[in-house]
C-alpha cells in the first residue's frame, strides 16, 4: 500500500527565511507525488507534482520539491518565505493501479513578520 | 476553463436529517472523487466515480453514497446525519489520461450537524 508521511505539523519561519516541509513515501514502485496547499476556507490547490521527469520539481508561487529516491523523500522547499504562504500544505502520492490519493495529514505553516 | 464548483458551500442540518452535495468537474474531466476534511482525521478518501460508476472505496458506512451523472456531474449522500459528520467535503475532478493525472478541488462545502 501507498501512503507519505509528512513531519511536522505545524511550522513557523521568518518572512524571508526558508521554508522546508517534509514528506516521505511510501511505495514499492516509482510514484507520483503532488504538493497542495489549502488557504482557510478554501478547497486544495495543486502546487507542483513529481512524474519521473525530473527528480527537482518547479512549482508555482516559487515552490518546488526534490525526488530522492535514496531517501524515499519529497520535501518542499522555499527559498525566501512571503507572508502569503501561511497555508495548511499536504503532500500526496497517487495510486499506480488507480486514480486513489493518499493524502498526509498535513502541515501547518506560519510566517512570522 | 472553469474550476470544479461544488454547490453549496455551506450547510447547516440537524442529527438524523440527510443531505446531498453536488460536484461539477472541470469540463472534459470523467473522474470524480471525493474527500472529507476534519481537523483530527485530516483527509479521507470517501469513493470516486468515473464513467457513472463507483471505481475505488473509501472506508466510511453506507450511510455515505454518491452518484455521478452522463456528464461526470457528481453528488454525494449522507442518510441520518451524526454530529461527526461535521466536515468540510471536498471533491476532486481528474482527466484519467495515461499515468499523469492530476485531481483539481473545488472549494468544499462546509457542514455543520447540529
Amino acid at each position: 500500500a501507498q501512503s507519505v508521511t509528512q513531519l511536522g505539523s505545524h511550522v513557523s519561519v521568518s518572512e524571508g527565511a526558508l521554508v522546508l516541509l517534509r514528506c516521505n513515501y511510501s511505495s514499492s514502485v516509482p510514484p507520483y507525488l503532488f504538493w497542495y496547499v489549502q488557504y482557510p476556507n478554501q478547497g486544495l490547490q495543486l502546487l507542483l507534482k513529481y512524474t519521473s521527469a525530473a527528480t527537482l520539481v518547479k512549482g508555482i508561487n516559487g515552490f518546488e520539491a526534490e525526488f530522492k529516491k535514496s531517501e524515499t523523500s519529497f520535501h518542499l522547499t522555499k527559498p525566501s518565505a512571503h507572508m502569503s504562504d501561511a497555508a495548511e500544505y499536504f503532500c500526496a502520492v497517487r495510486s499506480n493501479t488507480g486514480n486513489q490519493f493518499y493524502f498526509g495529514t498535513g502541515t501547518s505553516l506560519t510566517v512570522i513578520p | 476553463k472553469a474550476g470544479v464548483t461544488q454547490t453549496p458551500r455551506y450547510l447547516i442540518k440537524t442529527r438524523g436529517q440527510q443531505v446531498t452535495l453536488s460536484c461539477s468537474p472541470i469540463s472534459g474531466h470523467r473522474s470524480v472523487s471525493w474527500y472529507q476534511q476534519t481537523p483530527g482525521q485530516g483527509l479521507q478518501f470517501l469513493f470516486e466515480y468515473f464513467s457513472e460508476t463507483q471505481r475505488n472505496k473509501g472506508n466510511f458506512p453506507g450511510r455515505f453514497s454518491g452518484r455521478q451523472f452522463s456528464n461526470s456531474r457528481s453528488e454525494m449522500n449522507v442518510s441520518t446525519l451524526e454530529l461527526g459528520d461535521s466536515a468540510l467535503y471536498l471533491c476532486a475532478s481528474s482527466l484519467v489520461q495515461g499515468g499523469q493525472d492530476t485531481q483539481y478541488f473545488g472549494p468544499g462545502t462546509r457542514l455543520t450537524v447540529l
